[in-house]
């Protein structure tokens, strides 16, 4: 159990259907992340909240809409997504945003048909 | 832009061979570095660290890793691996507090 769940963990969706990818973590932590993980190539982290805010954005499609209501839960909405978009998901949550160690959940492995 | 190198993407060995995987970064300020490891059907967990101090870092499951800032490298090190050591390990470097990633190896150990 590494206090970091994600759900659901397989998502098959198509383009026009709309979804939600849900994080908790049991940490206390207060910086929660999204990273997209592709075969062969590095994670690429989408978004960093800090405190229930909005801290980075890499340049990530609106398709993907990020919700942090509080500091335990951490939402990924997903509209109209294309079929390149099928990935591993993964949250992450760490102490704060200076670096520490990132806990990480298993993942939501999303198909897009 | 910063960026993690990784040498290999897949890397083959027999039990008890020595193991050295190699990470490479490109930034030239003060850098945080990191290696995760994600054995098969598990989630990313965190191997060893280097924030400051002693460059040689141990971690966990004997894995160390040495921090050489001329060569802007943090290579990963076990001296005999293990059949359970089959993994997809990958390099981070944290600046600016962000991590930036490597590819990753996958790690096949022989038994």
């Amino acid at each position: 159990e590494t206090g970091v769940t994600q759900t659901p963990r397989h998502l098959v969706m198509g383009m026009t259907n709309k979804k939600s990818l849900k994080c908790e973590q049991h940490l206390g932590h207060n910086a929660m992340y999204w990273y997209k993980q592709s075969a062969k190539k590095p994670l690429e982290l989408m978004f960093v909240y800090n405190f229930k805010e909005q801290t980075e954005n890499n340049s990530v499609p609106s398709r993907f809409s990020p919700e942090c209501p509080n500091s335990s839960h951490l939402f990924l909405h997903l509209h109209t997504l294309q079929p390149e978009d099928s990935a591993l998901y993964l949250c992450a949550s760490s102490q704060d945003k200076a670096l520490n160690e990132q806990f990480f959940g298993p993942g939501t492995r999303l198909t897009v048909l | 832009a910063q960026s993690v190198s990784q040498h290999n993407h897949h890397v083959i060995l027999s039990e008890a061979a020595s193991l050295e995987l190699g990470c490479n970064y490109s930034y030239g300020g003060t850098v945080n570095l990191f290696w995760y490891v994600q054995y098969p059907g598990q989630h990313l967990q965190l191997l060893l660290k280097y924030f400051s101090g002693d460059p040689l870092v141990k971690g966990i499951k004997g894995f160390e890793a040495e921090f050489i800032k001329s060569k802007f490298s943090f290579n990963l090190r076990k001296p005999s691996v293990q059949w359970s050591d089959t993994a997809e390990y990958f390099c981070a470097v944290g600046s600016n507090y962000q991590l930036i990633w490597g590819a990753g190896t996958k790690l096949i150990i022989k038994p």
